[in-house]
């Protein structure tokens, strides 16, 4: 079985501070790892992902997540916050053999100006 | 990049009635949907796998006689929600895979969502 856990339903940061949004998986099998932004009313955006290789990822907007199998970790940052980044942070797994998506409970990003 | 939509993007219904909101992927094919459900300041939660040409997978604890899952073509998924009730309100995403880019399952695409409010 695969399940999400985000540490934090509500993150505040300061404009330009650094941000780390937490996320740990569980999983049976060799995961697929993802972090979305949804933004209000809107469906979801791909952030990034990790399939397999570098275990260190950039996505769009300036984050980038970093897969620590011994920690069962893919914590989610970007070092200087910006205003447009205040949206629902979503991560989640998925597996090789299977193709659902399980999605963390979400954290909230506030930006402080 | 792949796009998926959904339509309508909201909709107002009475009690009792039945809604459709239907899923497209625009620029490929799609033979795998999925449709979520998203209650507010909640995460997603799969409700069903949609395959092109058999029925409908569904989770755990999802009605299949009361939310209607077809996938007639390889483009299009719709899902019916029968004799809506309040407690069906929610936000109805749909993904679908790209199984052209040659890529594994992580080519998914969500489509912006629906919002379903049932008066």
């Amino acid at each position: 079985a695969q399940s999400v856990t985000q540490l934090g339903s509500h993150v505040s940061v300061s404009e330009g501070a650094l941000v780390l949004l937490r996320c740990n998986y569980s999983s049976s099998v060799p995961p697929y790892l993802f972090w979305y932004v949804q933004y209000p009313n809107q469906g979801l955006q791909l952030l990034l992902k990790y399939t397999t290789g570098a275990t260190l990822v950039k996505g769009i907007n300036g984050f980038e997540a970093e897969f620590k199998k011994s920690e069962t970790s893919f914590h989610l940052t970007k070092p200087s916050a910006h205003m447009s980044d205040a949206a629902e942070y979503f991560c989640a797994v998925s597996v090789e053999t299977g193709n659902q998506f399980y999605f963390g409970t979400g954290t909230s990003l506030t930006v402080i100006p | 990049g792949a796009v998926v939509s959904q339509h309508p993007s909201r909709v107002i219904c009475k009690s009792g009635t039945s809604v459709k909101i239907e899923c497209r992927s625009l620029d490929f094919q799609a033979t795998t949907m999925f449709w979520y459900r998203q209650f507010p300041k909640q995460s997603l939660m799969l409700m069903a796998t949609s395959n092109e040409g058999s029925k409908a997978t569904y989770e755990q604890g999802v009605e299949k006689d009361k939310f209607l899952i077809n996938h007639a073509s390889l483009t299009l998924s719709t899902l019916t929600v029968t004799s809506a009730h309040p407690e069906d309100s929610s936000f109805y995403i749909c993904s679908a895979r790209n199984y052209a880019s040659g890529g594994p399952q992580e080519t998914q695409y969500f489509g912006p969502g629906t919002r379903l409010l049932v008066l």
